[in-house]
């Protein structure tokens, strides 16, 4: 089955550094990767759709620079929160479509970000 | 705007008991996905409904989609702990299932013995 991973799974830094988060899909080809964002006990928020080759679109509320999407390959998308903030910490969750059948989404196994 | 509305929000249930978890949403739709996410754990995917009247069964678990009356159902049948999860209903609003999916809150799910 289709196989998206996430690197790293778990990241602690300082308030005022840059983090970068990695998104792969394996086993397929993905022209389109998601960003969500989870806060405790809450739902996921889509963050960006990052189109491969292209700008990524965000959603309204989300700050294009803070939050850096690059998707230079077709099987991967990269998240990096620039000077991060502690209430930047949260779990990062990526997803990636196939593009044939029925195009749905496989989601990666989640990144915890805590920014002390 | 989309809505995806999901109720209850807590479900405390015990062995051997059913019981139904329901999603609505306030648009016309592509499509209609159930989640289920454990703790500190990402999503893992259940059913994905793509017409009316779609249902699809796995184990205890079975989903129905109602596009007419946007509502899909989570149903569950007699109930065991190693369900005890949360649950999300997500919805496809885009044209052409572009994929910008918009989740419920998610109905966190306790079974005891």
């Amino acid at each position: 089955g289709a196989v998206v991973s996430q690197h790293p799974s778990w990241v602690i830094c300082k308030s005022g550094t840059s983090v970068k988060i990695e998104c792969r899909s394996l086993d397929f080809q993905a022209t389109t990767m998601f960003w969500y964002r989870q806060f405790p006990k809450q739902s996921l928020m889509l963050m960006a759709t990052s189109n491969e080759g292209s700008k990524a679109t965000y959603e309204q509320g989300v700050e294009k620079d803070k939050f850096l999407i690059n998707h230079a390959s077709l099987t991967l998308s990269t998240l990096t929160v620039t000077s991060a903030h502690p209430e930047d910490s949260s779990f990062y969750i990526c997803s990636a479509r196939i593009t044939s059948g029925i195009y749905e989404q496989y989601f990666g196994p989640g990144t915890r970000l805590t920014v002390t | 705007e989309l809505k995806v509305e999901q109720n209850p929000l807590f479900l405390s249930m015990q062995e051997g008991k059913n019981y139904t978890i329901y999603c609505n949403y306030s648009t016309t739709s592509d499509r209609l996905y159930w989640y289920r996410q454990d703790p500190g754990k990402s999503l893992e995917s259940l059913f994905v409904l793509l017409s009316n009247g779609a249902v699809k069964q796995e184990g205890r678990l079975m989903a129905s989609l109602d596009t007419k009356a946007r509502l899909s159902t989570l149903h569950i049948t007699a109930a065991v702990h190693d369900l005890s999860a949360t649950y999300f209903c997500a919805v496809d609003m885009t044209l052409r299932s572009q994929g910008n999916l918009i989740f419920g809150k998610g109905t966190k799910l306790s079974v005891k013995p």
